[in-house]
């Protein structure tokens, strides 16, 4: 158990339809990752918000966008839902921006989107 | 930002060491190196981060020679549970802190 939960666990949307996933991050980290994973393949950064503010982004479209809240949860919003975006979405939350010690991320288990 | 290569699959028997290898040519000055396990439909779990010499920890260490253009992930007596991918990433302030993922390496472990 990491602390990190998503919901929701399973999720299947229409094409062109708009979706919302959360993220509750582990309590004292401040910064959450959102990642997109398809079938065999590693996951692909989206982007990362530290203390509110998007501080990095992957090379996704602007019908990506997220949010993180004062008590550092998150959301991940994708509009005009298209039959590529079928795949494991997942979030890892992290004590501190970047990647140094003791900057591990911890991974939520997930969600699993299919559209249809 | 720096890109990583691994092999794409490795096979091996219980109780073995396994070694798995990754190159990162253009691995930037401040860049750190982590590696991630991750299970069917789980998110990834850390293992093991460093930056230079040598890294062990209560599961594995983490081998980084003097240029720092690989690293060798060393896992222990290996059992049946260690079946997983293995993720190698390269990432640190030089590259605003983003991870690129590769494909990872899928390891198997016979009986």
């Amino acid at each position: 158990e990491t602390g990190v939960t998503q919901s929701p666990t399973h999720l299947i949307k229409t094409r062109g339809q708009q979706v919302t996933l959360r993220c509750s991050s582990q309590s004292g980290h401040n910064t959450v990752s959102w990642y997109q994973q398809a079938l065999g393949q590693g996951p692909q950064f989206i982007f990362q918000y530290y203390r509110e503010e998007e501080n990095g982004r992957g090379n996704f479209p602007p019908r990506f966008s997220g949010l993180q809240f004062p008590n550092y949860s998150s959301e991940l919003n994708v509009n005009a839902l298209e039959l590529d975006d079928s795949a494991l979405y997942l979030c890892a939350s992290s004590q501190e921006w970047g990647q140094g010690p003791n900057t591990e991320a911890f991974f939520g288990q997930g969600t699993r989107l299919t559209v249809v | 930002l720096a890109k990583t290569t691994q092999p794409i699959s490795m096979d091996s028997y219980e109780g073995q060491e396994v070694n798995i290898t990754c190159s990162h040519n253009n691995i930037a000055t401040n860049d750190y190196i982590t590696w991630y396990q991750q299970f069917p439909s789980q998110g990834p779990r850390f293992i093991i981060q460093g930056y230079k010499t040598k890294v062990t920890n209560e599961v594995a260490s983490l081998f980084i020679p003097a240029d720092r253009k690989s690293s060798t992930l060393s896992l222990p007596r290996v059992s049946l549970s260690d079946t997983a991918v293995y993720y190698c990433l390269v990432g640190g302030m030089d590259s605003n802190y983003q991870l690129i993922w590769g494909a990872g390496t899928k390891l198997i472990i016979k009986p």
